[in-house]
């Protein structure tokens, strides 16, 4: 089966980093997704790891080990614009590559 | 412009009714999903369609139904059969199923229950 965790809800200051975790457990690890969901709207595309290591795009970066089943998201110098749920997913390769989410994390920025 | 649409935003169903939302993309994407989010909740995957004229069950596929009839849409009923209906609902599509491609969603329909 497949087990995706991550925390409810954090906060942070504007202008800060903040570091949001996820591990998983997965029988055929096929990559890792990060998408950023504001409310009520549909989810959008951040990041993608499938090897270990850093990817880094802006603001955002995303870390990923393998063998720890472990990722994070890295936002810099946020802004009030980045309040938003980040959904952690996991493709998973003997499920038909199928995505499976986790239950979100809603980061709330304070001025 | 390309993207994926869904329709309508909102939608009312009355207890022992049918209702079908809408999905449409043009990204001329081959795989397409339907996903349910409930408050607090991540995504759970209903149905998925890999080609035109064929589809598979998700996680929680009963009191649903699909159709993928022409690749560019992929329709969800909530039949009468599903008792607790009321979600937000999330189509998405990727060029294919594998691989590293990414979903890209439609803005969803959120089904309220009268």
């Amino acid at each position: 089966g497949q087990n995706i965790d991550q925390p409810t809800e954090m906060t942070a200051t504007e202008g800060a980093i903040v570091q949001i975790n996820c591990t998983y457990q997965t029988s055929g690890f096929n990559g890792l997704f990060w998408y950023q969901q504001h409310a009520g709207e549909a989810p959008t595309f951040l990041s993608y790891n499938v090897l270990d290591g850093l990817e880094e795009k802006g603001r955002f970066s995303s870390f990923l080990s393998r063998s720890k089943g472990y990722s994070y998201l890295l936002l810099k110098e946020l802004q009030m614009k980045d309040s938003a749920s980040y959904l952690c997913a996991v493709r998973e390769m003997n499920r038909d590559d199928k995505i499976i989410f986790g239950k979100g994390t809603r980061l709330h920025i304070l001025p | 412009d390309g993207g994926i649409t869904q329709s309508p935003k909102y939608l009312f169903r009355k207890e022992g009714q049918n209702v079908t939302l809408s999905c449409e993309q043009n990204l001329n994407h081959d795989a397409m999903y339907w996903y349910r989010q409930d408050p607090g909740q991540g995504l759970r995957l209903i149905y998925y369609s890999q080609i035109v004229n064929d589809f598979q069950k998700g996680d929680i596929a009963e009191g649903y139904s699909v159709s993928r009839e022409k690749k560019e849409s992929f329709p969800l009923t909530v039949t009468s059969a599903q008792k607790n209906p009321t979600a937000f609902y999330l189509c998405a599509s990727s060029i294919t199923a594998g691989g590293g491609k990414t979903q890209y969603f439609g803005p969803g329909t959120r089904l309220l229950v009268l």
